[in-house]
């Protein structure tokens, strides 16, 4: 059984970075193919594909974003981080962490419940 | 990057009817297509993808089609439970990019 989990701050100030944290169970990052990305989700809006991590370590970034954005895996392949330097209040979203794979289905096949970030002074 | 338009933005349909929502791409993205079902406080969950195939465990009232750059999610014989908002997304090239999201009352 596939699941994710974000955890993060849920509140922080403008200016700081946000540190944010997926925890996977029921596949390995490791496995070739394995892709986890980053989408966030302001409230009432559409959605905004961040950052990506695969299973061979590489790193893709949204070029909107990018001078922001540090995705990163751990040694055991079961989380991946997300920081996001200097946030103002357009940062302002929930956040979710995905799995896709570069083989069969590639969409995004499983999601987080997302964690709500506020960015307030 | 690629854009994805969607329409409309928000429709109204009565139980049983049949609805369209539509995609259009600003290049091709050869089928590359995914829809996703998102209910309020929860997560997008996977509906169709590579534009008509349908993900496991998904009523087949869900059906996707294409023609060119042009891509629909149609909804048929509307259920109480298929009140939700609904995104496309391209999965061709990076970045990824959604659409604006249809939001499904009914009736």
């Amino acid at each position: 059984q596939v699941t994710l989990k974000e955890s993060g701050p849920g509140m922080l100030q403008p200016s700081k970075t946000l540190s944010l944290t997926c925890s996977f169970s029921g596949f390995s990052l490791s496995t070739s193919g394995m892709v986890v990305s980053w989408i966030r989700q302001p409230s009432g809006k559409s959605l905004e594909w961040l950052a990506a991590i695969d299973w061979d370590g590489d790193k893709y970034y949204n070029p909107s974003l990018k001078s922001r954005l540090t995705v990163s895996k751990d040694t055991s392949n079961t989380q991946v981080f997300l920081k996001i330097t200097s946030v103002d209040i357009a940062d302002t979203a929930t956040y979710y962490c995905a799995r896709r794979r570069t083989m069969g289905i590639t969409p995004f096949d499983y999601w987080g419940q997302g964690v709500m970030v506020t960015v307030s002074s | 990057d690629i854009q994805m338009t969607q329409s409309p933005a928000s429709l109204s349909a009565s139980l049983g009817e049949t609805v369209t929502i539509e995609c259009l791409a600003s290049e091709d993205i050869y089928s590359n297509l995914a829809w996703y079902q998102q209910k309020p406080g929860k997560s997008p969950q996977l509906l169709i993808y590579d534009a008509s195939s349908l993900q496991d465990g998904v009523p087949s009232r869900f059906s996707g089609s294409e023609s060119g750059t042009q891509y629909s999610l149609e909804i048929n014989s509307l259920q109480s439970e298929d009140a939700a908002t609904y995104f496309c997304q391209q999965h061709h090239d990076y970045p990824w990019t959604f659409g604006g999201g249809t939001k499904l009352e009914l009736k």
